[in-house]
């Protein structure tokens, strides 16, 4: 158990619909990021928030959305959703904002079906 | 473009040692690291490299060369359970973009 939490395991959903993913860090982790994962394929980095501020962008699309709060937990908004956005997401939490050595600890992830 | 390589599959004996290479075309970065994934699992956290060289833990050791834009993963005395993907990552200099490989699916046979 890496101490993330994300809610839910498994959301199935329809084209066009919009939903969202929880993450609860380790305590004391400042840093948030969220990944995707399409099946059979490596991680896709979409996006990291450091103490409630945007820390880096990846190839995250513009229908996506994120934001982390003043408790720390974070939430990943997909909206208008397709077929091709089936995927699991995952949250991992570090300590510092990851210049240097910095592990990054990964929830269980929440497996996405968009029908 | 910024980006990291690594084979796709590499298949290996139990007991022995394999290797597994990450190179990488990235203008500057802060270190490599290694995360494993069994299958339907999260990644853990296996090893960073900071500076050029190579880290030991227990049965796995990293290796990193700037100089050579080259890593690779050392995992010796192989176990059946080692059998996941493995990926190597950085985090650029320029834009702290994470940067990740695709994955290496490493398949041990008795």
């Amino acid at each position: 158990d890496s101490g993330v939490t994300q809610t839910p395991k498994h959301l199935i959903t329809a084209t066009g619909q919009r939903v969202t993913l929880r993450c609860s860090p380790r305590s004391g982790d400042l840093s948030v990021y969220w990944y995707q994962q399409s099946l059979d394929q490596g991680l896709q980095f979409l996006i990291q928030y450091y103490n409630g501020e945007e820390r880096a962008k990846g190839n995250i699309l513009e229908r996506f959305s994120a934001q982390q709060f003043p408790d720390l937990h974070s939430e990943l908004n997909l909206s208008s959703l397709e077929l091709g956005d089936s995927a699991l997401y995952f949250c991992a939490s570090s300590v510092s904002a990851g210049e240097a050595r910095d592990t990054q600890y990964f929830g269980p992830g929440t497996r996405l079906t968009v029908l | 473009g910024q980006s990291l390589e690594q084979p796709s599959e590499v298949t290996a004996v139990e007991g022995a040692i394999v290797q597994i290479n990450c190179t990488y075309q990235t203008s500057g970065f802060y270190g490599l690291s290694w995360y494993q994934q069994h299958d339907g699992g999260a990644p853990t956290f296996l090893s960073y490299n900071g500076l050029d060289g190579l880290e030991e833990t227990g049965r796995f050791s990293s290796f990193l060369s700037r100089s050579d834009s080259y890593g690779y993963l050392l995992l010796q005395e192989l176990q059946m359970k080692d059998s996941a993907s493995y990926f190597c990552a950085v985090r650029e200099r320029s834009n702290y973009q994470l940067i990740w490989g695709a994955g290496t699916k490493l398949i041990i046979k008795p």
